[in-house]
């Protein structure tokens, strides 16, 4: 099925960086998610999006709804070894598929101390 | 409470047997969805049940037979399996399938065809 463009594939940073990710899709959609999985557990939701251009935090993490609606960034501060993992982006097309997330092709993050 | 759980944590079996995977949710959620994850891929989506009915099946080979006994439950039941079935399976649930809102994940069931 479709995958969402995301990027990089893959960082390695220091304990202490700064993070920055994004996804981006030829098609508009109505939310974007953001979900982190660890190695061995199922994705953790981690911010949902509803409206274009909309800001959301939570703690160090920032996530915004590209003004287009066809992009979503997310970005991370002052990274700590526990943000490892593979951080992967969603989208909800309309309402009435909402059900059929697509994802993104995933971002792992490497943080060393 | 946003948790979702699963069961069996690991599963290995032949490819003649028969097992099941079961999910339960006890947020209310009347959306309840099964997906299958490669290693280093995003997860694929597998069946979607809307109060308690199938609503999606993407086309899932008839080896994997879901059911939905409850709005609490999911189960996966599978049967003659390949070695390529071999993955980790994650149940997930949403308030509704209609509303525009996240889907919370499961730890996941690894499932390891020999």
């Amino acid at each position: 099925g479709q995958q969402l463009n995301q990027s990089p594939q893959s960082m390695f940073i220091q304990e202490g960086e700064d993070v920055s990710m994004n996804c981006t899709s030829s098609s508009i959609f109505n939310t974007w998610l953001w979900y982190k999985q660890e190695p061995g557990e199922g994705p953790v939701l981690l911010i949902a999006l509803y409206k274009a251009g909309e800001l959301t935090s939570n703690g160090r993490l920032t996530a915004q709804f590209g003004i287009t609606r066809k992009d979503s960034f997310l970005n991370i501060s002052a990274s700590i070894p526990s943000d490892v993992g593979i951080y992967f982006c969603a989208g909800q097309p309309i309402v009435g598929t909402a059900s059929k997330l697509t994802f993104g092709t995933g971002t792992r993050l490497q943080v060393t101390l | 409470d946003t948790e979702v759980t699963q069961t069996p944590k690991h599963l290995v079996m032949g490819m003649t047997n028969k097992k099941s995977l079961k999910c339960e949710q006890h947020m209310g959620h009347r959306a309840m969805y099964w997906y299958k994850q490669k290693a280093k891929k995003p997860p694929e989506l597998m069946f979607v049940y809307s109060y308690e009915k199938l609503s999606i099946n993407e086309s899932v080979p008839s080896r994997f037979s879901p059911e939905c006994p409850n709005s609490s439950l999911l189960n996966l039941h599978l049967h003659a399996l390949q070695p390529e079935d071999s993955a980790l399976y994650l149940c997930a649930s949403s308030q509704s399938p209609v509303r525009r809102d996240g889907q919370y994940f499961g730890p996941g069931t690894r499932l390891t065809v020999t």
